[in-house]
């Protein structure tokens, strides 16, 4: 299973675009990125998902870089509520159970 | 949406005890996931299935037992309850196909062993 690292904790002043990085150097080519926050120890929340190319949905944008070893999550105006613990993680090919394996996250601050 | 929940949102029960959380969606996706979480801790996996009558081990299997009969229930059972089994556990459940799909997680089940 590919591994990902990510900061333990990133602080944003509200209203500033938040950039969250992740390196997955170990991705292979049919493993997908995806992003999931927590909040407090609600259910885990989906974000954003991506393969090779950029993606942005309503809620954020994924950067892939081309070598696919990193990405950066970008939530582009910050609000308070956005303060959660945000998880990259390199889904499981089909083939082998596509799981998912959460890492430890980047603790999000966004501060007034 | 209450596309998938968990039952029961909240459990003490004693060492020893046989304990069933149930997880239970109305998409028929094909994957199911059982993870738990302590806490200040991210979630680790348990178990996880792939289709009805289908399952394997995650990174944390010992101590617990699922099945998969139907494909929209997906129960854990923890068969001799410890305290190091005090945890938060969340349920998940994902469509297969060769492309990305979105897995969507239950409220989570809050489970104390005392």
């Amino acid at each position: 299973d590919a591994k990902t690292t990510q900061p333990t904790s990133m602080d944003c002043a509200e209203g500033r675009a938040a950039n969250l990085p992740c390196n997955h150097s170990t991705i292979s080519g049919n493993e997908y990125v995806y992003w999931y926050r927590q909040i407090h120890s609600q259910g885990p929340q989906y974000i954003i998902h991506g393969l090779k190319n950029n993606e942005t949905n309503e809620m954020a944008s994924l950067i892939i870089t081309e070598d696919r070893k990193s990405s950066t999550l970008i939530l582009p105006h910050a609000t308070l509520r956005d303060t959660a613990v945000y998880y990259c993680i390199v889904r499981a090919p089909r083939n082998q159970g596509g799981k998912l394996i959460f890492g430890q996250g980047t603790e999000l601050s966004v501060k007034p | 949406d209450a596309g998938i929940t968990q039952s029961p949102r909240y459990k003490i029960t004693e060492t020893g005890r046989q304990v069933t959380l149930m997880c239970h969606q109305t998409w028929s996706h094909s994957y199911m996931f059982w993870y738990r979480q302590d806490l200040g801790h991210g979630l680790r996996l348990i178990y996880y299935s792939a289709a009805a009558d289908i399952t394997d081990k995650g990174e944390v299997p010992d101590g617990y037992v699922v099945s998969r009969s139907k494909t929209e229930n997906f129960p854990l059972t923890l068969e001799s309850a410890t305290r190091s089994q005090t945890s938060v556990y969340f349920c998940a459940s994902s469509e297969a196909s060769l492309s990305g799909n979105t897995i969507y997680f239950g409220e989570g089940s809050w489970l104390t062993v005392v």
